[in-house]
């Protein structure tokens, strides 16, 4: 199983709504990511779990909260967003932290489109 | 700092035909390389990837790609291009050392014609 699982794939929320994004793995893998990818642009880093533990925060606005329950699943808390947040959210795993051990490659899932109105 | 370049935003090619897209990277030692296609709203699948050895690296749906330490260059290659093969390709890139994000180019969107 090479796969990562998101959910939902599309959501439309306000501004004032709370609202959180699922992503599952069942690879193993202990570094997981959010990306964050507006139209023709590529993936943006936000967040990096390593370990279960939060090991890089791309200078990411508070309104975006990650969670990391266990090895398998990274969920990620949206509170108060903008229409500018509107964008493709993507969760990526790997085996390790990118580059601390080698042929690691990043295996990501197919988005979940968000839409803030 | 590590930079990856897609020279071509759009490129067109007939069904059947060849197709070669363009990747430079920026980076003082030898790279890890990697090929990601998206298709529409769709999440990121690798195709390829290069860490060390042959230079000539084979990939999933029949691309190939060539590392040319000398050029910098990571070019992705198909010998015959399908209608499904319409897409965004993204070629990036991370240290081979320490810890380091995927720094990813900017992308070259497929377009494939009849």
């Amino acid at each position: 199983d090479t796969e990562v699982t998101q959910t939902p794939k599309h959501l439309v929320m306000g501004m004032t709504n709370k609202k959180s994004l699922k992503c599952e793995q069942h690879m193993g893998h202990r570094a997981m990511y959010w990306y964050k990818q507006k139209a023709k642009k590529p993936p943006e880093l936000m967040f990096v779990y390593s370990y279960e533990k939060l090991s890089i925060n791309e200078s990411v606005p508070s309104r975006f909260s990650p969670e990391c329950p266990n090895s398998s699943l990274l969920n990620l808390h949206l509170h108060a967003l903008q229409p500018e947040d509107s964008a493709l959210y993507l969760c990526a795993s790997s085996q390790d932290q990118l580059g601390r051990t080698m042929n690691t490659e990043a295996f990501f899932g197919q988005g979940t489109r968000l839409t803030v109105v | 700092a590590q930079s990856v370049t897609q020279p071509d935003i759009h490129i067109t090619v007939s069904e059947g035909a060849s197709l070669e897209l363009r990747c430079n990277y920026s980076y003082g030692a030898t790279p890890y390389l990697f090929w990601y296609v998206q298709s529409p709203g769709q999440g990121l699948q690798l195709l390829l990837k290069y860490f060390s050895g042959d230079t000539l690296v084979q990939g999933i749906k029949g691309f190939e790609a060539e590392f040319k330490r000398s050029q910098s260059s990571f070019n992705l290659r198909k010998p015959s291009v399908h209608w499904s093969d319409a897409a965004e390709y993204f070629c990036a890139l991370k240290r081979n050392t320490g810890f380091q994000k995927l720094v990813f180019g900017t992308g070259t969107r497929l377009l494939v014609s009849p």
